[in-house]
Formats: structure tokens, C-alpha cells, sequence
């Protein structure tokens, strides 16, 4: 299997800008996970999807932010518009379930927004 | 409120000798408990996990966890450290919402 793949791997933007990174976790996950990492921050949980609906996006910063997950293997994170404080390192994982088994991290989109 | 911490931002180990970096954890009922390495510029890799069952775990790249009910810790080791298992060291342990909370990262440095 090629893992959680994510696309693009680096994205640089001005501000106000709309914003798309794609992540297609490994086929027969059925858990989806968005995380943000920042060296200020560490690691948020922004969402997670189980078989295709959100569960919990209590980390989605704002209503800036929103995710979507159409089919079972393909998700995205849109940021519009962008700010300079969104700037990140931004990880997609799957799972099996959410809770209980290990999470599988794809190499993550690193975000700046100039 | 549930929660994983660990105590060391940094822990500095010469390579061959034995390493531990330390994770508690404030959880209720039974803790399903994970380790994660994450190398620079790379997502988080699973190395570890504890669900039930024998208290010390075995897992990739050598690394080992003994889980310990009384003093609430599932502290990762390894017998013999390498120069390349300098990385950041994550331990994370799912919360009654079943997300995963996870503790602040160790930076592990191994010095040759």
C-alpha cells in the first residue's frame, strides 16, 4: 500500500487567498483524521471523519476552515481566506476506527501564507 | 480532565547506551496507549501501542513499553540507542471522545 498520500507538499500563498490541500488515506480506513502542527502549537486535531462524516471538528479554528470528505478515499482542508497565522505543517491520517488502533500519518503539506 | 504527559522536552543519550523517554497518562478506565516517532520533515510513524494484555510491548526499530497501571505510565525504551533514533517521540492515548490526545513531544538527541 503507498500509505495516506497528501498533495501538494508545499503550498505558499499571500494572504487572502483560497487555500486546498487533498489527502487520500489507505484504502479500507474508514477513519480520517486533519491535524495541524506548529512549533508554538504542537499538534491539534482540527477534524476527523469515520466512514465519510465529521465527528468531531471542535479544533477547526474558525470559520475560516472547513473539510469535506465526498467518497471514501479522498478528503480535503480548505482555508479561505488564508492569514499568515495559518501557516503550518498540516497532516492527514487514517485509521481502521477511530479510537483503539493506530493512526497512519501521511508526509504532511507545510503551509505559508505570506 | 484526561490527559497524556510527557515530563522531558529533550533527552540526551550517548549511542549504545540504554534510553527512556517518560509518558504519564490521566485517563479513564482501561488506556489504550500509543508511541509515535516523527523524523524531521516526515508525518508521525506508529511504533508502539498497548490495548490489553502482557504489561511490556514490543515494537519497530527495537523499541519496547512497559505499561504500569499503579504509577499510571507507559514509559518507551530501548536497550541500546542509535545515532538514528534521534527524532521527536510522541505518546498519545485516545480520550473518551475517542480522538487522540497526545502528549507534548521528546525530542530525543543520541550523540555518537
Amino acid at each position: 500500500d503507498a500509505g495516506v498520500i497528501q498533495s501538494p507538499r508545499h503550498e505558499v500563498t499571500e494572504m487572502g487567498q483560497e487555500v486546498t490541500l487533498r489527502c487520500k488515506p489507505i484504502s479500507g480506513h474508514n477513519s480520517l483524521f486533519w491535524y495541524r502542527q506548529t512549533m508554538m502549537r504542537g499538534l491539534e486535531l482540527l477534524i476527523y471523519f469515520n466512514n465519510n462524516v465529521p465527528i468531531d471538528d471542535s479544533g477547526m479554528p474558525e470559520d475560516r476552515f472547513s473539510a469535506k470528505m465526498p467518497n471514501a478515499s479522498f478528503s480535503t482542508l480548505k482555508i479561505q481566506p488564508s492569514e499568515p497565522r495559518d501557516s503550518a505543517v498540516y497532516f492527514c491520517a487514517s485509521s481502521l476506527a477511530p479510537s483503539g488502533y493506530e493512526q497512519y500519518f501521511g508526509p504532511g503539506t507545510r503551509l505559508t501564507v505570506t | 480532565a484526561q490527559s497524556v504527559a510527557q515530563p522531558e522536552d529533550q533527552v540526551n543519550v550517548a549511542e549504545g547506551n540504554p534510553l527512556t523517554v517518560k509518558c504519564t497518562y490521566s485517563v479513564s478506565g482501561n488506556p489504550y496507549l500509543f508511541w509515535y516517532v516523527q523524523y524531521p520533515n516526515r508525518g508521525l510513524q506508529f511504533l508502539l501501542k498497548y490495548i490489553t494484555g502482557d504489561n511490556l510491548v514490543k515494537g519497530s526499530y527495537g523499541f519496547e513499553a512497559e505499561f504500569n497501571k499503579s504509577q499510571t505510565s507507559f514509559h518507551l525504551k530501548k536497550p541500546s540507542a542509535l545515532v538514528s533514533d534521534s527524532a521527536l517521540y510522541f505518546c498519545a492515548s485516545p480520550g473518551n471522545t475517542g480522538k487522540l490526545i497526545f502528549g507534548q513531544g521528546t525530542t530525543l538527541q543520541v550523540k555518537p
